[in-house]
């Protein structure tokens, strides 16, 4: 299958800094990737889909001044928590389908933030 | 609103057989996703079911009823290594995938 790399897979960070986090397609060109979040035993919550060349598209509830999205090209998409706060610590994991959509998400290996 | 049910949690016995359920109600439809998701990890994929009916890969074998909205994933010949959360989600009819909470299922020796 194609595979979706998620980098760093860990970050320790000091509140009040930045975090950015890398999605990269590397065998497949992605139009569309998604952030999902998720918290110790829930499910993924999505919070934007990030589109090629144009806006992420953010959820209801989710601060896209504080979490920006940037997807500068097929194969990449960055989050970056800004203003990190013990909060925002939590499992962010990306994922890419191939345009058309009705295929499975192949996911990143998820990034797990510690904000101290 | 859009909705998927699973049970939170479910306990079974190595070398058995067990069935999670999954059901949902969706704005339209669009395909079934079963995931496996070990603690700390992203999830894998295990199937995919838009036709209704059973699909069969090895161990593991998914079932879908779109006019009842309901879905399992059955699990055979338990492993220790399957002892892993498995989400249930469906493809909207506008190709968003809405998640279920998952189903954390401990398999015991």
């Amino acid at each position: 299958g194609a595979v979706v790399s998620q980098h760093p897979s860990r970050v320790i960070c000091k509140s009040g800094t930045s975090v950015k986090i890398e999605c990269r397609s590397l065998d497949f060109q992605a139009t569309t990737m998604f952030w999902y979040r998720q918290f110790p035993k829930k499910s993924l919550m999505l919070m934007a889909t990030s589109n090629e060349g144009s806006k992420a598209t953010y959820e209801q509830g989710v601060e896209k001044d504080k979490f920006l999205i940037n997807h500068a090209s097929l194969t990449l998409s960055t989050l970056t928590v800004t203003s990190a706060h013990p909060e925002d610590s939590s499992f962010y994991i990306c994922s890419a389908r191939y345009t058309g959509g009705d295929t499975e998400a192949f996911f990143g290996q998820g990034t797990r933030l510690t904000v101290v | 609103g859009q909705n998927i049910d699973q049970p939170t949690e479910m306990t079974a016995t190595e070398g058995a057989i067990v069935q999670i359920n999954c059901t949902y109600q969706t704005s339209g439809f669009n395909g079934l996703f079963w995931y496996q998701q070990h603690a700390g990890e992203a999830p894998t994929f295990l199937s995919y079911n838009v036709l209704d009916g059973l699909e069969e890969k090895g161990r593991f074998s998914s079932f879908l009823s779109r006019s009842k909205g309901y879905s399992y994933l059955l699990l055979k010949e338990l492993q220790m290594k399957d002892s892993a959360s498995y989400l249930c989600a469906v493809l909207d009819s506008n190709y968003q995938l809405i998640w279920g909470a998952g189903t954390k299922l401990i398999i015991k020796p």
